[in-house]
């Protein structure tokens, strides 16, 4: 119950990083960014109470009845090439963080 | 910008010794977290720390590991006795009271055990 799983899909300029989830109870989903050597950082994230956000170029959409978030990375460049990871938790509690998925953007 | 800082960036160690990873968490902060990355692996969660006391700790957090905070500014991660399979990234991250969630990250420790 506590797994987050990834997957990923691109398509022309535009990346798309699925994530599925099983634990019902998590209401907060983050998306870490990590580069190499470097720690995650929060690249975006969002709460259950609503279907999308957007910053700049990165979109999460979330669908709560399927359990799934996603990010989306429009106009995908040589600089977000990077480890995407997303994570779920509840307000309060630890990160669970999927598996990874590794984003290379050539020019 | 305020950031976690990590000491050392990297640290060797003999199977069997004793290491200790410290974090300087953001000033206002007062949830405090360790994490651990195997190589090529996914980020896992250790232990939370709260008001001077472990809030939350996974099956990884065995009776080798211990936390302290020993002072206002210092987060600590001590293993007793280091095995082959400690070596990891280890990630201090911390979080504000409040309205927000977002724990941010240190730039890691790389733990290297021979």
């Amino acid at each position: 119950q506590q797994q987050v799983k990834q997957s990923i899909v691109q398509k022309g300029g535009i990346s798309i990083i699925n994530c599925a989830y099983e634990n019902t109870a998590f209401d907060y989903f983050p998306w870490y960014q990590q580069f190499p050597g470097k720690g995650p950082a929060l690249l975006i994230a969002i709460r259950p109470d609503v279907s999308e956000k957007k910053e700049g170029r990165f979109t999460i959409s979330f669908n709560k009845s399927a359990k799934q978030f996603s990010l989306h990375i429009m106009d995908s460049q040589p600089g977000d090439s990077a480890t995407y990871f997303c994570a779920a938790s509840r307000r309060t509690d630890k990160l669970i963080f999927g598996t990874g998925t590794r984003l290379q953007v050539f020019p | 910008e305020p950031e976690v800082t990590q000491t050392p960036s990297h640290q060797v160690t003999q199977m069997g010794q004793e290491v200790i990873l410290r974090c300087v968490p953001i000033s206002n902060h007062l949830y405090f977290y360790w994490y651990r990355q195997i190589l090529g692996q996914k980020v896992e969660f250790l232990v939370s720390f709260y008001n001077n006391e472990i809030s939350e700790k996974s099956e990884i957090f065995d009776d080798q590991f211990s936390v302290e905070r020993p002072d206002g500014s210092n987060f600590t991660l001590k293993i007793r006795s280091t095995k082959l399979e400690d070596s990891a990234m280890y990630f201090c991250a911390s979080r504000v009271r409040g309205f927000t969630d977002t724990q941010y990250f240190g730039p890691g420790t790389r733990l290297t055990v021979l």
